[in-house]
């Protein structure tokens, strides 16, 4: 069992919105900064959202990320069949002393 | 262009040890903490070490802390880890990351695979 909570699977349609939540605790999200990470098949993780809600320059926006007491949200738009994949939220837990992440959710475009 | 590329994944025996070398380039490597991180097969992403730029501050998940050790050298910008008594549930790919801390880390390596059976 992951120590970050995340749907095992969504989809929507292309052109739709989609999020993906990501649930924890105090020790984790609730006082830390969330990163959310795409891994396409058969690719390493890429890295999507920082700090919650910044994103690297190459990405597009799209992508969106939020934050709000032990739950952080990943937003994707105009959805794209290339945005078929795996999506994963990570971040530090002060209690274990580790990076933790969620399980993952697989992202299905209709 | 930032660079990053494992090697040395294969097959072994339980019990039996691998080394894997993190090649990299295209930034100052002495600047960055660089973590490991493992994905099972068909499973999701498990953080497992990280090394400070200058080497001196390391840390390890307990799943592999006294069979795992994670070095760097700055004359080849390599981090390396060295993975002893090695378990069938050690089976997974390899990724190398520049960490920033904090669960960030950009970019990735490609991965490599590392297999354990009897």
């Amino acid at each position: 069992q992951s120590v970050l909570t995340q749907p095992p699977s969504v989809s929507a349609a292309p052109g739709q919105k989609v999020t993906i939540s990501c649930s924890g605790r105090d020790s984790n999200i609730g006082n830390n900064y969330v990163s959310w990470y795409q891994q396409l098949p058969g690719t390493a993780p890429k890295l999507l959202i920082y700090d919650n809600d910044k994103r690297p320059s190459r990405i597009p926006d799209r992508f969106s990320g939020s934050k709000s007491g032990t739950s952080a949200t990943l937003g994707i738009t105009g959805l794209q069949t290339g945005d078929e994949a795996d999506y994963y939220c990570g971040t530090w837990d002060s209690s274990l002393s580790v990076v933790v992440f969620g399980g993952g959710t697989k992202l299905t475009v209709l | 262009q930032v660079l990053l590329v494992e090697s040395g994944g294969g097959l072994v025996k339980p019990g039996g040890s691998l080394r894997l070398s993190c090649a990299t380039a295209g930034f100052n490597f002495r600047d960055y903490y660089m973590s490991w991180i493992r994905q099972a097969p068909g499973k999701g992403l498990e953080w497992i070490s990280y090394i400070s730029g200058g080497g001196s501050n390391i840390y390890y998940a307990d799943s592999v802390k006294g069979r795992f050790t994670i070095s760097r050298d700055k004359a080849t910008n390599t981090v390396y880890l060295q993975m002893n008594n090695l378990r069938v549930d050690d089976t997974a790919v390899y990724y190398c990351a520049r960490d920033y801390l904090g669960g960030r880390f950009d970019p990735w390596g490609q991965g490599t695979l590392v297999t354990v059976s009897p």
